[in-house]
């Protein structure tokens, strides 16, 4: 049950896109198409962005967008605004029926 | 609209006990999984535990094994976490969440100090 890998800050300037990587392995996100991604602001409880690798729940902008390669997975942000700037989680169904998360990356819009 | 309201946390003492409830509306409550994931002060989100629509199936996360459990009333809309043996690295804020495979929807979190 070891943790997804992320990494721990990306940052950007206003209108720019960034990508936020997130690696598993073959039990986890390499098996399943179930890896979501989360929105987090301080204080605040996430907010699911992209579920099932690529899918937006409704009133999700569209300038947020995932995909998936093997035991990575991928979130990209384009036009990137300042109320982007949170913190990124992924998160993927493992072959345990269990959950596993990402250690989490700081967004930091310039 | 779907409402997760957690309840029960606050400061227990290292060896004690704690029950987490979540109260859930807006959805039919007994088809769904629910899961209870956590967050330590400062750290990253950590699944915790998940129950099936019926109560047959659970899962936990390998550091809570033998020591919390999940449970759910169907008839009460609600899911628990009966807390047992706390440790301080146990100290977060727990939130409920609808699912499984993926979290639509959470609670806003209650907050677990273990602490002497």
């Amino acid at each position: 049950q070891s943790a997804l890998t992320q990494p721990a800050s990306v940052s950007g300037s206003p209108g720019q896109s960034i990508t936020i990587s997130c690696t598993g392995t073959s039990s986890d996100v390499g098996s399943y198409n179930y890896v979501s991604w989360y929105q987090q602001h301080p204080g605040k409880a996430p907010q699911l962005m992209i579920y099932d690798v690529s899918n937006r729940p409704s009133g999700v902008s569209n300038r947020f967008s995932g995909s998936k390669s093997g035991n990575t997975a991928s979130l990209t942000i384009s036009g990137l605004q300042a109320e982007d700037e949170a913190d990124y989680y992924c998160g993927s169904y493992t072959s345990s029926s269990t959950h596993v998360f990402g250690g989490g990356t700081k967004l930091t819009v310039l | 609209e779907v409402q997760l309201v957690e309840s029960g946390g606050g400061l227990v003492q290292p060896g004690g006990s704690l029950r987490l409830s979540c109260a859930a509306s807006g959805f039919s409550f007994s088809t769904y999984w629910m899961s209870w994931v956590r967050q330590a002060p400062g750290k990253g989100l950590e699944w915790v535990a998940n129950i099936k629509e019926d109560g047959s199936e659970k899962y936990y996360v390998d550091s809570v094994k033998g020591r919390f459990t999940i449970s759910r009333d169907n008839a009460k809309n609600s899911l628990y976490l009966q807390m047992n043996s706390l440790r301080a690295e146990d100290t977060a804020v727990y939130y409920c969440a609808r699912g499984v495979l993926r979290y639509f929807d959470w609670g806003q979190g209650t907050l677990v100090i273990v602490s002497s």
